[in-house]
């Protein structure tokens, strides 16, 4: 079975704390794509990446960065958390072309 | 910057009745276009996908519909089931890997 693994499904940190959402995919695939889900706006996209040390923003970068150090893995840090990141966080992986396949999805919750 | 977008937010249908569940894009660049299930606590789901060179492609109980003259995608579901229920969300692809969502669409199956 192919597997997205996220390393929380439940988060809750202070206002300023430095957070890290890991994000683990045992397919060898080249894509990986950090999404946030709010209720009436979808999945919007944060960052994706294409390859080992490669990002692109997405529609909502800012707050945001990413590491792809390597191809298995995509961390998303929330540099100084806000309560306006309070969100549900997923992560998926693709082969180019194909589908993507999702993670469970971490819930951060700012306080 | 472009998105992808949905008609209805929600639609409810007779258990054993056809659902058609539509979409606009606005990105004529994409590659290829895909729909996703979400059922409740879980990540999105592939349920079949579109390149943009077609504008029909069947799978099992499921028909995509692109029309590029209007920048419509629709998902096609035939004797819609009580599991069918769940958020439906529409997808496209640029350059094989940027992904990017609308909305969503809750169905309601009605027994």
């Amino acid at each position: 079975d192919v597997k997205v693994t996220q390393s929380s499904r439940y988060l809750v940190k202070r206002t300023g704390e430095k957070v890290f959402l890991e994000c683990v995919q045992d397919m060898d695939h080249e894509n990986m794509f950090w999404y946030r889900q709010d209720p009436g706006l979808g999945l919007r996209l944060i960052y994706f990446s294409y390859d080992v040390k490669m990002k692109e923003k997405g529609d909502i970068p800012e707050g945001y960065s990413v590491s792809r150090e390597k191809k298995e893995r995509f961390s998303l840090i929330l540099e100084s958390a806000s309560t306006n990141q309070t969100s549900m966080y997923l992560c998926a992986s693709s082969l180019q072309g194909h589908e993507a396949f999702f993670g469970q999805g971490t819930r951060l919750t700012v306080v | 910057g472009e998105s992808v977008g949905l008609h209805l937010p929600t639609l409810s249908v007779q258990e054993g009745d056809n659902s058609i569940i539509n979409c606009a894009y606005s990105n004529s660049a994409s590659d290829y276009f895909i729909w996703y299930k979400q059922e409740s606590g879980k990540g999105p789901q592939f349920i079949i996908d579109i390149r943009s060179n077609m504008d029909k492609r069947q799978g099992q109980r499921v028909t995509v519909l692109l029309n590029k003259t209007v920048k419509h995608l629709s998902l096609q579901i035939a004797a819609t089931q009580p599991g069918d229920s769940a958020v439906y969300f529409c997808a496209e692809a640029y350059n094989n890997n940027d992904m990017r969502f609308g909305a969503g669409t809750r169905l309601t199956v009605k027994p």
